[in-house]
């Protein structure tokens, strides 16, 4: 079974907003990564935030993480026609070697 | 660089038919892996190998092989292909210690 769930399945918003997204996970993880998907694409790794931190910047994205609940969050701010793409959270548990993902939100940017 | 590359792009194979999707990479990476991808599931992992001869089981083993020969190819081998295993299907590598994974661009298959 797949190891996150992100929410909410799908997200339109006008270009300029803010776009935000969540991941909740069940066991402890040493990592957690956000990937991006544009449509056909192959995944693009966008952002790892490690089980001691809580908070992570780059560029316009912002990633937190909660590991007393098991969840994330990935802001989009200012949000371009080009952030249009599904949204993939992946964690690495502790004494593993395999990356699970959730099932992705999509995210539409109306210009 | 060429990154991670696989072959074909585009595959349809009949039940039954058996058929091998490549996957190379340039960068060195000694971890690779294969997923497959279905609507509304997200990404699923098939097998992955931790360096040149040693592969091990990931969440929906079945019905794929694979080997790991050399550092730069992961060939996934699927043995009877079943309408089931109809999906996308990516490979990717990275190094042990980043743990950010680099993909592949993909290689849709149909089974009819």
């Amino acid at each position: 079974s797949q190891q996150g769930e992100e929410d909410p399945q799908a997200l339109s918003i006008q270009e300029g907003e803010n776009a935000t997204m969540n991941c909740s996970y069940k066991t402890s993880i040493n990592n957690l990564q956000w990937y991006r998907q544009n449509s056909g694409r192959g995944l693009v790794h966008l952002i790892l935030i490690r089980s001691n931190e809580r908070e992570k910047h780059s560029g316009r994205l912002r990633v937190t993480l909660d590991t007393s609940k098991k969840s994330s969050s990935l802001l989009i701010t200012a949000s371009r026609a080009a952030d249009t793409a599904s949204y993939f959270c992946a964690t690495w548990p502790i004494n593993d070697y395999k990356l699970s993902f959730g099932a992705g939100t999509t995210v539409t940017v109306r210009a | 660089n060429a990154g991670v590359t696989q072959t074909p792009k585009f595959q349809v194979l009949k039940t039954g038919q058996s058929m091998t999707l490549q996957c190379a990479q340039d960068m060195n990476h000694e971890y690779m892996s294969w997923y497959r991808q279905d609507p509304g599931m997200g990404l699923r992992l098939i097998h992955y190998s931790v360096g040149a001869g040693i592969t091990d089981q990931g969440e929906v083993p079945n019905g794929y092989n694979v080997s790991r020969s050399t550092t730069e190819d992961f060939p996934l081998r699927l043995l009877s292909a079943a309408p089931s295993q109809t999906s996308v299907y990516f490979c990717a590598s990275m190094t042990p210690n980043s743990y950010e994974q680099y993909f592949g661009p993909g290689t849709r298959l149909t089974v009819t």
